[in-house]
């Protein structure tokens, strides 16, 4: 069955520090991928989506991820939060050409002041 | 443009009653899909409608339904609740492929079922 799977339930770090959320899915064939954010109170909204062309994706808010292939992996980095990026982070992806949306679990990313 | 609207935003139920919500997508798009969000589950997909037709189905029992209307507004009726449908219900609006559009979330319905 296909499912996208995210290692960290819960992330604390302090405002500077680096964050990496990890996200695995496991699809046969092109898969298209997404990381999208629910702040505190607010709707889901959407980070930044990897289709295809050069794997490293920047998206909104100084964002990145890397999608690795070889590794059905498509994680999230930022090299330096802050406290308004406490949010909780799902990992999502469809089967090109499919209707299917699956998201991960979700992380939930505390950053301290 | 107005974003995604849901109503109601906040239903309590008791056991064996129905329900409906109601999902109105941004104007243009025409596609509309429904998630469940719990603690434990996370976020899971009920279904996923395009010009009226149901595209594609999760893995939810019977009781859960949905439909889309010419306008693309879309609800999804839950029949003979149960304690375990207490949930986060999250509609989503899309212009019209899932597999490259953003989907838009609306604010949810929040249902608790006692």
């Amino acid at each position: 069955a296909q499912s996208v799977s995210q290692h960290n339930h819960h992330v604390i770090l302090s405002e500077a520090a680096s964050l990496e959320l990890g996200c695995n899915y496991s699809y046969g064939g092109t898969v298209n991928l997404f990381w999208y954010v629910q702040y505190p109170g607010q709707h889901l909204q959407l980070l930044l989506k990897y289709f295809s062309g050069d794997p490293l994706v920047k998206g909104i808010k100084g964002f990145e991820a890397e999608f690795i292939k070889s590794k059905f992996s498509f994680n999230l980095r930022k090299p330096s939060v802050q406290w308004s990026d406490t949010a909780e982070y799902f990992c999502a992806a469809i089967k090109a050409a499919g209707n299917k949306l699956t998201f991960g679990g979700g992380t939930r990313v505390l950053v301290k002041p | 443009k107005a974003g995604v609207t849901q109503t109601p935003r906040y239903l309590i139920k008791t056991r064996g009653q129905q329900v409906t919500l109601s999902c109105s997508p941004i104007s243009g798009h025409r596609s509309v899909s429904w998630y469940q969000q719990t603690p434990g589950q996370g976020l899971q997909f009920l279904f996923e409608y395009f010009s009226e037709t149901q595209r594609n189905k999760g893995n939810f029992p019977g009781r859960f339904s949905g439909r889309q209307f010419s306008n693309s507004r879309s609800e999804m009726n839950v029949s003979t609740l149960e304690l375990g449908d207490s949930a986060l219900y999250l509609c989503a609006s899309l212009q019209g492929d899932p597999s490259t559009d953003t989907q838009y979330f609306g604010p949810g319905t929040r249902l608790t079922v006692l």
